[in-house]
């Protein structure tokens, strides 16, 4: 149990334009889902944590109208990349969890953007 | 706020060898630790995780970690090491008192299995 999958797990887009990451909880409900940038070789970054039914938490730094988060569901949760530049070109990895104070969080196998 | 070390960058072992990856935090407070590992291009794993109770945790694929207190530490030990165990480690802690579970991450080790 625990499963978490995200979709599409590559993709290549021009500059300038929109990309949605889709991240899904295929066995349980999460009520918090996490995203995360990580660069080549380096550990992960926290962007966001999205509550379902709430607006998303940003960490300091990143770009709200930038990266958009949705919490649709107590199973999906989407990260959009808007207008999108090379730099934004990463590794982009979810997780999800089932309660907010002690569960564990299960992650997503990551999404890889590049950005042309 | 609260901080995860990990002092190796790189580690090698050749296989059946036994490995220990170290992990030290920085917290008031006993947090929530968890060991990750990473595949190349792949997501994160969870190969345990300590809450409280028994400080010697038993994980998947045969690793264990053990909690010290004194020490500040939790590190990932197994016996025998195989091939397969090629990867990225991180460790993690979770604060329990912070009002969620946002978890910070140390900054990985690297470990390569000499055949």
């Amino acid at each position: 149990g625990a499963v978490v999958s995200q979709h599409p797990s590559w993709v290549i887009c021009k500059s300038g334009t929109s990309v949605k990451i889709e991240c899904r909880s295929l066995d349980f409900q999460a009520t918090t889902m996490f995203w995360y940038r990580q660069f080549p070789k380096q550990s992960l970054m926290l962007m966001a944590t999205s509550n379902e039914g709430s607006k998303a938490t940003y960490e300091q730094g990143v770009e709200k109208d930038k990266f958009l988060i949705n919490h649709a569901s107590l199973t999906l949760s989407t990260l959009t990349v808007t207008s999108a530049h090379p730099e934004d070109s990463s590794f982009y990895i979810c997780s999800a969890s089932r309660d907010r104070v002690t569960d564990t969080q299960y992650f997503g196998p990551g999404t890889r953007l590049t950005v042309l | 706020a609260q901080s995860v070390t990990q002092p190796d960058i790189h580690i090698t072992v050749s296989e059946g060898a036994s490995l220990e990856l170290r992990c030290n935090y920085s917290y008031g407070a006993t947090p929530y630790l968890f060991w990750y590992v990473q595949s190349p291009g792949q997501g994160l794993q969870l190969l345990l995780k300590y809450f409280s109770g028994d400080t010697l945790v038993q994980g998947i694929k045969g690793f264990e970690a053990e909690f010290k207190r004194s020490q500040s530490s939790f590190n990932l030990r197994k016996p025998s090491v195989h091939w397969s165990d090629a990867a990225e480690y991180f460790c993690a802690v979770h604060d329990p008192t912070g009002g969620g579970n946002k978890l910070t991450f140390g900054t990985g080790t690297q470990l390569k299995v000499e055949l």
